[in-house]
């Protein structure tokens, strides 16, 4: 089953704009993480947040997490066309070791 | 530090026929991935190796597929026989995650599979 998903479903911007993505999920987490997935390729890991953990940044990237409402979303501030991809967020849940859960994906597309 | 590699990168079978996939985790990775997905949708589970050893097979449609980790590293993926829901892509993952704690997962680029 998928815990995860994902809103929007797709978002177009253009370059130089900020992308938001948000994910919902439904049970109690060990950390969330986000991936993104270029067409044809495999997933690559972008940043891992921890359920004690309210916010965290990696270059352009800015990752929230509300346990209270079960929600991340993932900021990608001036965006650029080699962002366009798939973006999937993955929780792992409460039980350490357990497999990550993926939602269904914001597709992001950049255009310049 | 070498990737996961999965080979073949496509196939494409008939209904009925059976597959293999294969896939090297990076070395010292004790956990084993496999997930399914398909068009449109996010990696679904399959089945999670923790050395040679079955964590979760839940997920896994046992009538038709099997999953092996032959001494802890490497691992197939079969499926004997193939149904036309069964065309996605098969991806491997790995991590260094054990019983105690969550850690990020390396993916391989996937096996594309198609069933006509």
């Amino acid at each position: 089953s998928q815990q995860g998903e994902e809103d929007p479903q797709a978002l177009s911007i253009q370059e130089g704009e900020n992308a938001t993505m948000n994910c919902s999920y439904k049970t109690s987490i060990n950390n969330l993480q986000w991936y993104r997935q270029n067409s044809g390729r495999g997933l690559v890991h972008l940043i891992l947040i921890r359920s004690n953990e309210r916010e965290k940044h990696s270059g352009r990237l800015r990752v929230t997490l509300d346990t209270s409402k079960k929600s991340s979303s993932l900021l990608i501030t001036a965006s650029r066309a080699a962002d366009t991809a798939s973006y999937f967020c993955a929780t792992a849940p409460g039980q350490a070791g357990t497999a990550l859960i993926f939602g269904k994906g914001t597709t992001l597309s950049v255009s310049s | 530090e070498a990737g996961v590699a999965q080979s073949p990168r496509y196939k494409i079978i008939e209904k009925r026929q059976s597959v293999a996939f294969w896939c090297n985790p990076i070395s010292g990775h004790a956990t084993l991935y496999w997930y399914q997905q398909i068009l449109g949708q996010g990696p679904k589970l399959l089945i999670q190796f923790q050395n040679n050893g079955v964590v979760d097979d839940s997920q896994l449609p046992k009538d038709r597929f099997s999953a092996e980790r032959l001494k802890g590293v490497d691992s197939t993926l079969k499926i004997q026989p193939a149904k036309l829901e069964d065309s996605a892509v098969y991806l491997c993952a790995s991590s260094l995650v054990g019983r105690r704690r969550n850690t990020e997962a390396f993916f391989g680029q996937g096996t594309r599979l198609t069933v006509v």
